[in-house]
């Protein structure tokens, strides 16, 4: 039981690259969701989405594109990295739009340099 | 304000104490909570789910929600060194994602 990945672990790129995260989840979970953590904010949403081709923004989705073409995968992509966007990205799921408990993945560490 | 306070800490306690943990919040609208341990460079863990004012036991976790008051508290009886780490308040607030505090530092000294 896979649960949610997501790949790679760890990043490191270059201001102005474009980079995908990748996540999978395996409990074909309806909402699927993107955080990214930095010290001293706490969890921040970015994007999420309550099934395949619906997408919403959150509360820090500048700089972000999301797309969901099937429900098992939710990538995140930073169209053009900025050093503001090295932190932790962690993708979550949650089973229904009642359920509303979130299950993270093993988080992606990303560095722009 | 911002919509779910915690304190940072460290919230320091001996093992085998009580570790109280507390989370207030300003949208009288929330309507489910959630508390989540994050072990240093790991993910966030769920440990505890309450939706009803009052108590939600758990094992050694006990969970307090007080909707008139906006405040819910997690409590860990017998505390062990390996509860050492960061706790996540979370809460629903009718929006589609969860809020979450930034957390508190728990340290069990031995």
């Amino acid at each position: 039981d896979a649960g949610i990945t997501q790949s790679p672990r760890y990043k490191i790129t270059e201001t102005g690259r474009q980079v995908t995260l990748m996540c999978h989840q395996t409990w074909s979970h309806s909402y699927m969701f993107w955080y990214r953590q930095d010290l001293g904010h706490g969890l921040r949403l970015i994007y999420y989405s309550a099934a395949a081709d619906i997408t919403d923004k959150g509360e820090v989705p500048d700089g972000y594109v999301v797309s969901r073409s099937k429900t098992e995968n939710f990538p995140l992509t930073l169209e053009s990295a900025t050093r503001s966007q090295t932190s932790v990205y962690f993708c979550a799921s949650s089973e229904s739009d009642g359920a509303y408990e979130q299950y993270f993945g093993p988080g992606t560490r990303l560095t722009v340099t | 304000q911002k919509e779910v306070e915690q304190n940072s800490g460290p919230l320091s306690v001996p093992e085998g104490a009580i570790a109280s943990l507390n989370c207030t919040y300003s949208d009288r609208g929330s309507q489910s909570f959630f508390w989540y341990r994050q072990y240093s460079g790991k993910s966030p863990e769920l440990i505890m789910f309450i939706y009803s004012n009052g108590d939600k036991e758990d094992g050694r976790f006990t969970a307090q929600l007080n909707k008139a008051s906006q405040y819910v508290s997690l409590l860990i009886r017998d505390s062990q060194p390996s509860d050492s780490a960061t706790y996540l308040c979370a809460l629903h607030t009718g929006r589609r994602a969860l809020t979450f505090g930034s957390g508190t530092r728990l340290q069990v000294q031995p």
